[in-house]
């Protein structure tokens, strides 16, 4: 158990419709990663926070969105979902926001776009 | 600009015998490269990393890696598999020069015959 959390576990919903996928850090880390794992495109950085702020950018989709929150919690937001969204989508958290300390994973959220 | 290659997609072996996994990594600055494993339905967990001390890096579960700047590998051994090292392996660079976004090979796909 990495001490990073995600919920929901798995999420199925129709084209066109917005989810939102949360992630708890490891306590006392202060950024936060996400990325995309589909078959096609392998695993892909989307974006990353920094104790409430961005820091980074990735091959995130316009229609995606993501926010840090005070309480270091973060959510990423998904609107006008296609079918090639389906993917899992993983959170990470580390303890600093610009070196090569080590992350931690979440378990990951498998979404569904039927 | 940086980049992983992970040669391998599939590596199969027997029990008992050892593992290689290779991968071949490019960084227009000194890279900290890691190792993380995935269990099928679960999250990543980090191996082992190297981050510009020794160069040959000793990590869990009895995996090893060696850092070669002169022919940019860091290939992941173990001396005997065991059937539980089944699972997808992932090459990762992260670079300094203004962030650490990390870049992951496409994976390996370790299998593990009794």
């Amino acid at each position: 158990d990495s001490g990073v959390t995600q919920t929901p576990k798995h999420l199925i919903t129709a084209t066109g419709q917005r989810v939102t996928l949360r992630c708890s850090p490891r306590s006392g880390d202060l950024s936060v990663y996400w990325y995309q794992q589909s078959l096609d495109q392998g695993l892909q950085f989307l974006i990353q926070y920094y104790n409430g702020e961005e820091r980074a950018k990735g091959n995130i989709l316009e229609r995606f969105s993501a926010q840090q929150f005070p309480d270091l919690h973060s959510e990423l937001n998904l609107s006008s979902l296609e079918l090639g969204d389906s993917a899992l989508y993983f959170c990470a958290s580390s303890v600093v926001a610009a070196s090569p300390d080590t992350q931690y994973f979440g378990p990951g959220t498998r979404l569904t776009v039927l | 600009a940086q980049s992983v290659t992970q040669l391998d997609s599939h590596v199969s072996v027997s029990e008992g015998t050892p593992v290689l996994l290779r991968c071949n990594y490019s960084s227009s600055y000194s890279p900290s490269l890691f190792w993380y494993v995935q269990h099928p339905n679960k999250g990543l967990q980090l191996l082992l990393k190297y981050t510009s001390a020794a160069t040959l890096v000793k990590g869990i579960n009895g995996f090893e890696a060696e850092f070669k700047k002169s022919e940019t590998s860091f290939h992941l051994t173990k001396p005997s598999a065991h059937m539980s090292d089944a699972a997808e392996y992932f090459c990762v660079v992260r670079a300094s020069g203004g962030s650490y976004i990390p870049t992951f090979g496409r994976g390996t796909s370790l299998i593990v015959h009794p």
